[in-house]
């Protein structure tokens, strides 16, 4: 079974509508990350947690929330979606710490979002 | 600011020959350094990683890096290219060590195509 799972695997919604993208993860890893990647732009942040209690905004948060419901769960939710959100939606884990493993991040399958 | 260029946007390449992807960081300091591939339809897989030490590092599938201090550059080679491995490729780097701070900023992406 895959350590980094999300959900759905694709989703195609209209504009204005509210969205959710689920993240589970059975590595035991602290850190949790959503990023978008859009062709032409590479992977950009969105919301990163540390913990359950901790939710911090990254490069482009605007127009996105996230939930961290456990450890091993982090939603990205889009409230009112519009057609600019429309791109392949990953989730990432890490470990805790302060040496270098922690800086290594580890990808789910990704979500593939089209807003119409 | 953190950045990270990866100047080809598509590289074109015959199986059998040998292959180097270019990646340059923009940082004062030494990050950690990175490479993933995204195969299509698949989430992001670790190829290699630097975080300290040996410059030449070895990584799955056959690929390796070296880290030019220098060249501020982490390019990433293999010596014999396999049809499976058209993909994207991404560098990333990571600056570590501090708490909020080991967030990865990825480049733009390298697309591998490989001809018979």
């Amino acid at each position: 079974d895959a350590d980094v799972t999300q959900t759905p695997r694709n989703r195609i919604t209209k504009t204005g509508k509210r969205i959710m993208l689920e993240c589970s993860q059975t590595k035991g890893h602290d850190r949790m990350y959503w990023y978008r990647q859009d062709p032409g732009l590479g992977l950009r942040l969105i919301y990163y947690s540390f913990d359950v209690k901790d939710i911090n905004k990254g490069e482009i948060s605007d127009g996105y929330s996230v939930s961290r419901q456990a450890q091993a769960k982090f939603s990205l939710s889009l409230e009112s979606a519009i057609p600019n959100q429309t791109a392949l939606y990953f989730c990432a884990t890490s470990d805790l710490g302060q040496g270098p493993r922690s800086n290594e991040q580890f990808f789910g399958p990704g979500t593939r979002l089209t807003v119409l | 600011a953190q950045s990270v260029t990866q100047p080809d946007i598509h590289i074109t390449v015959s199986e059998g020959a040998s292959l180097e992807l270019r990646c340059n960081y923009s940082y004062g300091a030494t990050p950690y350094l990175f490479w993933y591939v995204q195969s299509p339809g698949q989430g992001l897989q670790l190829l290699l990683k630097y975080f300290s030490g040996d410059t030449l590092v070895q990584g799955i599938k056959g690929f390796e890096a070296e880290f030019k201090r220098s060249q501020s550059s982490f390019n990433l080679r293999k010596p014999s290219v396999h049809w499976s491995d058209a993909a994207e490729y991404f560098c990333a780097t990571s600056l570590g060590g501090q708490t909020g701070a080991n967030n990865l900023f990825f480049g733009t992406g390298t697309r591998l195509t490989v001809i018979p």
